[in-house]
């Protein structure tokens, strides 16, 4: 059965220390692997995807994510947060062979300063 | 490039009424999705469009239907509203699908008393 599972519902830090997102996702088939992000009341934004080229991928706004297939983890890095880094955070799962998608239930990151 | 428009962004309605909501894609993308998100079960996907034709459907009541129009913008309806449909609706475009990049709206905000 494919899932996709995010580790933490809320992870708070403060200014200026690392962010770590945790993502675990089940799968049989090789999928291609997304981070969006969610500010309050507005739509998601692509931070950054894994499609099968590299296996650490640089995303938008210092955001990194380290695709570890022996794992079955994608997990999402900053190494420094900033106070408009608190948001929602969306671990997604897409699968071209059944063109599908599985969302993660999101991870709440808040910052305090 | 225009990013994807919601129309309209907030609605209230009444339990049985029926409402349309409406997606423009951004130019080019030929695949538009719908997901409802509430606090309570997060995002889930209702259904894909791609050129016009349903290509995935989430376990949604046959009261979320859904159209797409050839030049790819989209509209959701649900008939017979209950207080449970309240929530916010999201559109996300892609240029191959839901298991790709997608971009997504701001949402529209459905009130169901």
């Amino acid at each position: 059965a494919q899932s996709v599972t995010q580790l933490d519902s809320h992870v708070s830090v403060s200014e200026g220390t690392p962010v770590l997102l945790r993502c675990n996702y089940s799968s049989s088939y090789s999928p291609s692997l997304f981070w969006y992000v969610q500010h309050p009341n507005k739509g998601l934004q692509l931070l950054l995807k894994y499609t099968s080229a590299a296996t650490l991928v640089k995303g938008i706004n210092g955001f990194e994510a380290e695709f570890k297939k022996s794992e079955t983890s994608f997990h999402l890095t900053k190494p420094s947060a900033h106070m408009s880094d608190a948001a929602e955070y969306f671990c997604v799962v897409g699968y071209s062979s059944a063109s599908k998608i599985i969302f993660g239930s999101g991870t709440r990151l808040s910052i305090r300063p | 490039k225009a990013g994807v428009t919601q129309t309209p962004r907030y609605l209230i309605k009444t339990r049985g009424q029926q409402v349309t909501l409406s997606c423009s894609p951004i130019s080019g993308h030929r695949s538009v999705s719908w997901y409802q998100q509430t606090p309570g079960q997060g995002l889930q996907f209702l259904f894909e469009y791609f050129s016009e034709t349903q290509r995935n459907k989430g376990n949604f009541p046959g009261r979320f239907s859904g159209r797409q129009f050839s030049n790819s913008r989209s509209e959701m309806n649900v008939s017979t509203l209950e207080l449970g449909d309240s929530a916010l609706y999201l559109c996300a475009s892609s240029l191959v699908g839901v298991y790709n990049e997608q971009f997504f709206g701001p949402g529209t905000r459905l009130t169901v008393l």
